[in-house]
């Protein structure tokens, strides 16, 4: 099975900031990775697939990159909605999350 | 618009089980793939299972295989979760997901991505 981890588990950053969350996959998973937002309460939200690129409607703020292992996902300026918990996934063999990025107001 | 509403979570003992129902709706259910995702209380989402298109290719996540069983009719557009044998740790917020095929460009590629989500149901499993 395929795991996943993401780094930080947590982060506490201000509107404007850029913020960038790692997420590292167990092996090689070319570029099947996702990255969803999620709001207290609410359901998850896809941002990007297959890496890069960015799911309709979702701001141009959010980018991600990478592939293999190695996957980042960048907020370039910090917006007052983006304060979510944020997951990575694979979809190369079956599907796993990893264990999510807390992003909350510094 | 495109919509999907699960149903049949509640309360249940130790060892009982439950099925889950999600109701699709605004899409072409039969010719997409499709999966329950669950979160824990104060946890994080983990995938538990999947369906293919026409219902024939399942898989499951270890910790639900043999107790758990997805299926889907497509003349009603709804997906299933049969839950068996339930356990304290199977109490979580069940979602189901769309899983839509997309076509990059640059790798010239398929790839999939979860586009579309209930709202949740939530399981408690306690004596």
């Amino acid at each position: 099975d395929i795991q996943m981890t993401q780094s930080p588990s947590s982060l506490s950053a201000s509107v404007g900031d850029r913020v960038t969350i790692t997420c590292r996959a167990s092996q090689s998973i070319s570029r099947y990775l996702n990255w969803y937002q999620q709001k207290p309460g609410k359901a998850p939200k896809l941002l990007i697939y297959a890496a890069s690129s960015l799911q309709s409607g979702v701001p141009s703020r959010f980018s991600g990159s990478g592939s293999g292992t190695d996957f980042t996902l960048t907020i370039s300026s910090l917006q007052p909605e983006d304060f979510a918990t944020y997951y990575c996934q694979q979809s190369y063999s079956a599907r796993t999350f990893g264990p999510g990025t807390k992003v909350d107001i510094k | 618009e495109v919509q999907l509403v699960e149903s049949g979570g509640g309360l249940v003992q130790p060892g009982g089980s439950l099925r889950l129902s999600c109701a699709a709706s605004g899409f072409s259910f039969s010719t997409y793939w499709m999966h329950w995702v669950r979160q824990a209380p104060g946890k994080g989402l983990v995938w538990v299972s999947s369906i293919n298109s026409d219902g024939t290719n399942t898989t499951y996540a270890d910790s639900v295989k043999g107790r758990f069983t997805i299926s889907r009719d497509n003349a009603k557009n709804t997906l299933y979760l049969q839950m068996n044998s339930l356990r304290a740790e199977d109490t979580a917020v069940y979602y189901c997901v769309r899983d839509r095929l997309y076509y990059d460009i640059l790798t010239v590629a398929y790839y999939y991505g979860m586009d579309v989500w209930g709202q949740g149901t939530t399981v408690t499993v306690s004596s």
